[in-house]
């Protein structure tokens, strides 16, 4: 069966810092990965994805994140992180490329202090 | 315009009682989701339909019941309500089932006393 550990369950980093948010994936077969970032009292909203091709991805908001095969990492970065960036981040894998078998890792809250 | 919209945002009920909650969306997609989100934050699916299919019923107590009456509108029914339902439950869409983006909505918060 497929999972996703996010290590980190709370990251907390200055503003300006550079971040990144870890995640690894467990799967026998090829995996399609995503960033998902959950703002307080809202929904889920993709940050950027990864189905083929380049291993660097570049998502919204400034945030890349490299796929590494060898690793079985999606590790999410960004170079100076913003007060606004204080949010859930959920990684997930999907062996199938389609929403429905989506399993998410248990999120990672970054806090961006001043 | 919300393209993800559910109702009602937060539910406080008794045990035994039934609840409905409400999702449409506006994005023109095929297929629906329900997840759950627990207190720890932990998401899982329940539900899944394409085009008013049911395509995915996760291991899933039967007091949760799915209805589409069209592509649009994804409704969540529980029965008996007990008190591990309390989490917030989240629709999403998705335009085919080949992209891995979905669209969620707010969340609705139900808490089971």
């Amino acid at each position: 069966a497929q999972s996703v550990t996010q290590l980190d369950s709370q990251v907390p980093v200055f503003e300006e810092a550079p971040v990144e948010l870890r995640c690894n994936y467990s799967s026998s077969v090829s995996v399609y990965l995503f960033w998902y970032v959950q703002y307080p009292n809202q929904g889920l909203q993709l940050l950027l994805k990864y189905l083929s091709g380049s291993t660097l991805v570049k998502g919204i908001n400034g945030f890349e994140a490299e796929f590494n095969k060898s690793q079985t990492s999606f590790h999410l970065r960004k170079p100076s992180v913003h007060i606004s960036d204080t949010a859930e981040y959920f990684c997930a894998a999907d062996p199938t490329g389609g929403g429905n078998k989506l399993t998410f890792g248990t999120g990672t809250q970054l806090k961006v202090e001043l | 315009d919300t393209a993800v919209s559910q109702t009602p945002k937060y539910l406080v009920t008794q045990m035994g009682n039934d609840k409905s909650i409400k999702c449409e969306q506006n994005l023109g997609h095929d297929t629906m989701y329900w997840y759950k989100q627990d207190s720890k934050k932990f998401l899982k699916i329940m539900f899944s339909y394409n085009n008013k299919e049911l395509i995915i019923n996760e291991t899933v107590p039967n007091r949760f019941s799915p209805k589409s009456p069209d592509k649009a509108h994804l409704n969540l029914h529980i029965n008996s309500l007990e008190l591990g339902d309390s989490a917030v439950y989240f629709c999403a869409s998705s335009q085919n089932r080949n992209t891995g983006e979905l669209f969620f909505g707010e969340g609705s918060r139900l808490t089971v006393l």
